[in-house]
């Protein structure tokens, strides 16, 4: 079974501060994990992905997570929020399940505010 | 550069009125999903389908319907419109195994169930 675990519903950093959004993951397999973005009435874009490759993984607009195994969690970082990462974000958790379908399981979701 | 395309962007319906989302992409995809999204709730699978001609229930498919003709298409029919279908509802995409968890959203449907 996998599942996924957002810890926090709203975030509210001040614009130029870091940004830390927590997640933790549960996966009997070895699990890919990924971050969403969704800007207001809009659809969920790809942030970051990790796939077994690297545990730090990279993303768009200066977005950055690393995946820890012995902590279960992929965290989602940004050195310094500006005003347009206001957004709902999510965490999302992916492996086998029985069949042969990959179950994609979402968080969900922390709402960043960012106060100028 | 289509990618998930999504009608109609808002619909307001009466109880026991039925209607049908429509979903198309462009990009080739043999993975496609309808997803629901409520309010502090994430997005809940309907339906899925792995290919044209196969479909899945997800985890909340009751009140729905799919088909999957084609690989470009995959509209979802609600029934019997309920309130508890109020929502937002959004179609994605994807290559599937390994990257199953890579999808590509349409923008939404919002619905109203009056």
């Amino acid at each position: 079974a996998q599942s996924v675990t957002q810890l926090d519903s709203h975030v509210s950093v001040s614009e130029g501060t870091p940004v830390l959004l927590r997640c933790n993951y549960s996966s009997s397999y070895s699990p890919s994990l990924f971050w969403y973005v969704q800007h207001p009435n809009k659809g969920l874009q790809l942030l970051l992905k990790y796939t077994s490759a690297a545990t730090l993984v990279k993303g768009i607009n200066g977005f950055e997570a690393e995946f820890k195994k012995s902590e279960t969690s992929f965290h989602l970082t940004k050195p310094s929020a500006h005003m347009s990462d206001a957004a709902e974000y999510f965490c999302v958790v992916s492996d086998a399940a029985s069949g042969g379908y990959q179950k994609v399981t979402f968080g969900t979701g922390t709402k960043l505010q960012v106060i100028p | 550069n289509a990618g998930v395309t999504q009608t109609p962007k808002f619909r307001i319906l009466k109880i026991g009125q039925s209607m049908t989302l429509q979903c198309a992409q462009d990009m080739n995809h043999n993975y496609m999903y309808w997803y629901r999204q409520d309010p502090g709730m994430g997005l809940k699978l309907i339906y899925y389908s792995v290919g044209a001609g196969i479909t899945d229930k997800g985890e909340v498919p009751n009140g729905y319907n799919v088909s999957r003709s084609t690989t470009e298409d995959f509209p979802l029919r609600l029934e019997l419109a309920a309130p508890s279908q109020t929502s937002v509802y959004f179609c994605a995409s994807g290559r599937g195994a390994p990257n199953t968890g890579e999808l590509f959203f349409g923008e939404g449907s919002r619905l109203t169930v009056l």
